[in-house]
């Protein structure tokens, strides 16, 4: 079964410092990896996701993130965090074939100081 | 404006009451979903269906059952409401085989007393 492993519970950092939030995933196949990010009191948004290609995507609001096959990862990073970004952030994986399900990690709240 | 509209907010019942969460997407889509999101947990699978009368187990299937008549439709049933069953319940729904288009409701949170 595929599992999703995200390294940090909660993350603080000062506005304007950079942001990595870990993220690894266990399935020996082909995946389709997504970052989801959920304001207060919001939906679950889409900020990127990856299939196939480019192992460095990009998202919305300034975040990318790298697909690093050999290590099974699939981080977030930002170069410089705002206040607005305070949010629980989710990684996520499906199998890339018909009839499979988002396998979400358990989250990695991130708190923006100003 | 495309959507999942969840058809409560949030909802309050007894233990061993049976509860149904109502779910309806218009964007035609195949995929329905139901996730319940805990702290520290995340966002775990319950049920999804890929097509009508369709349904696959997810990780956590244990006290839940769904059901999916019509495509826009999907419903979680709750057989005897448990107070470990308190929770946000995200109901879900895509297109396709990549998970692109997942697009979730606002969420039912449901209290068992």
């Amino acid at each position: 079964a595929q599992s999703v492993s995200q390294h940090n519970h909660h993350v603080i950092l000062s506005e304007a410092a950079s942001l990595e939030l870990g993220c690894n995933y266990s399935y020996g196949g082909t995946v389709n990896l997504f970052w989801y990010v959920q304001y207060p009191g919001q939906h679950l948004q889409l900020l990127l996701k990856y299939f196939s290609g480019d192992p460095l995507v990009k998202g919305i609001k300034g975040f990318e993130a790298e697909f690093i096959k050999s290590k099974f990862s699939f981080n977030l990073r930002k170069p410089s965090v705002q206040w607005s970004d305070t949010a629980e952030y989710f990684c996520a994986v499906n199998a890339g074939q018909a009839g499979t399900a988002l396998i979400f990690g358990k989250g990695t709240t991130l708190s923006v100081s100003s | 404006d495309v959507k999942v509209t969840q058809s409560s907010r949030y909802l309050v019942k007894r233990t061993g009451e049976k509860v149904f969460l109502e779910c309806v997407q218009d964007m035609d889509h195949e995929n329905m979903f139901w996730y319940r999101q805990d702290p520290g947990l995340g966002l775990r699978l319950i049920y999804f269906s890929y097509d009508v009368k369709m349904k696959e187990k997810g990780d956590i299937p244990e006290g839940y059952s769904v059901s999916r008549e019509k495509k826009e439709r999907f419903s979680l049933i709750l057989e005897s409401a448990s107070t470990n069953q308190t929770s946000m319940y995200l109901c879900a729904s895509s297109s396709g085989t990549r998970g692109y288009g997942y697009t979730f409701g606002s969420g039912t949170r449901l209290t068992v007393v």
